[in-house]
């Protein structure tokens, strides 16, 4: 059963270019949240996204990110125009349905490995 | 209020030793406290986790303690090991707002041998 499966692991952008992020949940699993974290830093919620549906974006930015997760394919976390300040790790998380899981289950993120961003 | 702190930033344990970690909450609507491990260069890894209505949870050398009353809790590794060495990350959630992981600042932990 493969784990939440982040690419790239790292990313090099220049000021003013595009970042495309991906995730690919766990199997069977609907529920992906994505987190940043700056160096030093503990991991601050961004995006909360079930399929094809944004639940929660409180904690993204208003300008330049945008996330969404389709039918098919992996979540993706898209941050346009990048700056210097959105170097930071990005992580994904998922987690299981209500029905698959139970009710307790579905407290459980299980994290990817993230994804480096450094902007030059 | 949806912050917790956590402390301390750092910490340095002797082998065999006990190392704790505290964590403070201030709302009271989070119903589910856990507890990550995170090795540099990787994600976090759920450790164990608690939710309000006990007070206290073992998995081997791993420990939580939940003080409601007080809105803290605690994370207790007994028998400390220099493989222990990592960040640790207390977080809280609420099981009817979508789950969303609430941070701690994160914890350095170094078990020297």
């Amino acid at each position: 059963n493969a784990g939440v499966m982040q690419n790239p692991r790292h990313l090099v952008r220049r000021r003013g270019q595009e970042a495309r992020l991906r995730c690919s949940p766990v199997k069977g699993h609907s529920h992906v949240y994505w987190y940043r974290q700056l160096p030093e830093e503990g991991l601050k919620f961004m995006v909360y996204l079930q399929k094809e549906n944004i639940i929660d974006e409180s904690g993204m930015p208003k300008e330049r990110f945008s996330a969404e997760f389709p039918k098919e394919g992996p979540s993706i976390l898209r941050i346009q125009q990048v700056v210097r300040g959105d170097s930071a790790a990005y992580f994904c998380a998922s987690s299981p349905d209500y029905a698959g899981g139970g009710h307790r289950a579905k407290n459980i993120q299980y994290f990817g490995a993230g994804t480096r961003l450094s902007v030059l | 209020q949806q912050q917790v702190k956590q402390s301390p930033q750092s910490l340095i344990v002797q082998k065999g030793g006990i190392s704790i970690i505290n964590c403070a909450y201030e709302n009271t609507a989070f119903d589910y406290f856990p507890w990550y491990q995170q090795f540099p260069g990787k994600g976090p890894a759920l450790l164990i986790a608690i939710r309000p209505d006990v007070s206290e949870k073992k998995e081997g050398r791993f420990t939580i303690s939940f003080n409601k009353s007080a809105k803290q809790f605690s994370l207790h590794i007994m028998d400390s090991q220099p493989g222990d060495s990592a960040t640790y990350f207390c977080a809280a959630s609420m099981n009817n707002a979508g789950n969303m992981l609430t941070f701690g600042g994160g914890t350095r932990l170094m078990v020297k041998p």
